[in-house]
């Protein structure tokens, strides 16, 4: 059972680069996350999708893209790299909330620790 | 409009002394809160979880949590920590009923010393 899997778990990208970020769950969740982690900062929520084929924004969306084509995997992608996005990111899913009763818990990936050089 | 307050960025305990660690949450609607637990260089794990009922919720690893709604608290509690607890422990909070974004707090960083 491997529940929500990330990869790659490192990348080093120089400034300007594109890349993209595979977040993948087995667990059938509607609900999938993308969050940066920086010091000091907590998780800041970048972009989610409450179903197969439908992406929002989050806090700080700027400079990634996102795709739900498939609905176990959630793509995260970076266009364009920038020192600033140098961080670690987490993909999280999480079940259908019931009609009131939720409380559903996110489950997380292990992380990717990206760095922009 | 929701938020979460975590009052210490980093709290050093000797093992076997008791611990709490401080949440306080805003929110204009009823509210759903958790503590999850992040170890060296993993993902975040629940650790416990308020949902309704009984404001004395209690966790895994010996943990528990009391939701306190006057003072829109939720602090964490062990009474005897361990080195294995040492870690980065996050209060996150949502609305209640359908679907609600969860906020996270920046995290508490628990260090246990021997």
């Amino acid at each position: 059972n491997a529940g929500v899997t990330q990869t790659p778990k490192f990348r080093v990208l120089k400034t300007g680069q594109s890349m993209t970020l595979l977040c993948a769950q087995d667990m059938n969740h509607e609900y999938m996350y993308w969050y940066r982690q920086d010091p000091g900062m907590g998780l800041r929520l970048i972009h989610y999708s409450v179903g197969e084929g439908t992406t929002a924004k989050g806090e700080v969306p700027d400079g990634y893209n996102v795709s739900r084509l498939k609905k176990q995997n959630f793509l995260l992608g970076l266009e364009s790299a920038a020192p600033s996005q140098t961080s670690v990111y987490f993909c999280a899913s999480s079940s259908l909330p019931g009609t009131g009763v939720g409380g559903t818990e996110a489950f997380f990936g292990q992380g990717t620790r990206l760095t922009v050089v | 409009a929701q938020s979460v307050t975590q009052l210490d960025s980093q709290v050093p305990v000797f093992e076997e002394a008791p611990v709490e660690l401080r949440c306080n949450y805003s929110s204009s609607v009823s509210v759903y809160l958790f503590w999850y637990v992040q170890y060296p260089n993993q993902g975040l794990q629940l650790l416990l979880k308020y949902l309704s009922g009984s404001t004395l919720v209690k966790g895994i690893n010996g943990f528990e949590a009391e939701f306190n709604k006057s003072q829109t608290s939720f602090h964490l509690r062990k009474p005897s920590v361990h080195i294995s607890d040492t870690a980065e422990y996050f209060c996150a909070v949502s609305g209640s009923g359908g679907y609600q974004k969860v906020t996270f707090g920046i995290g508490t960083k628990l260090q246990v010393i021997p």
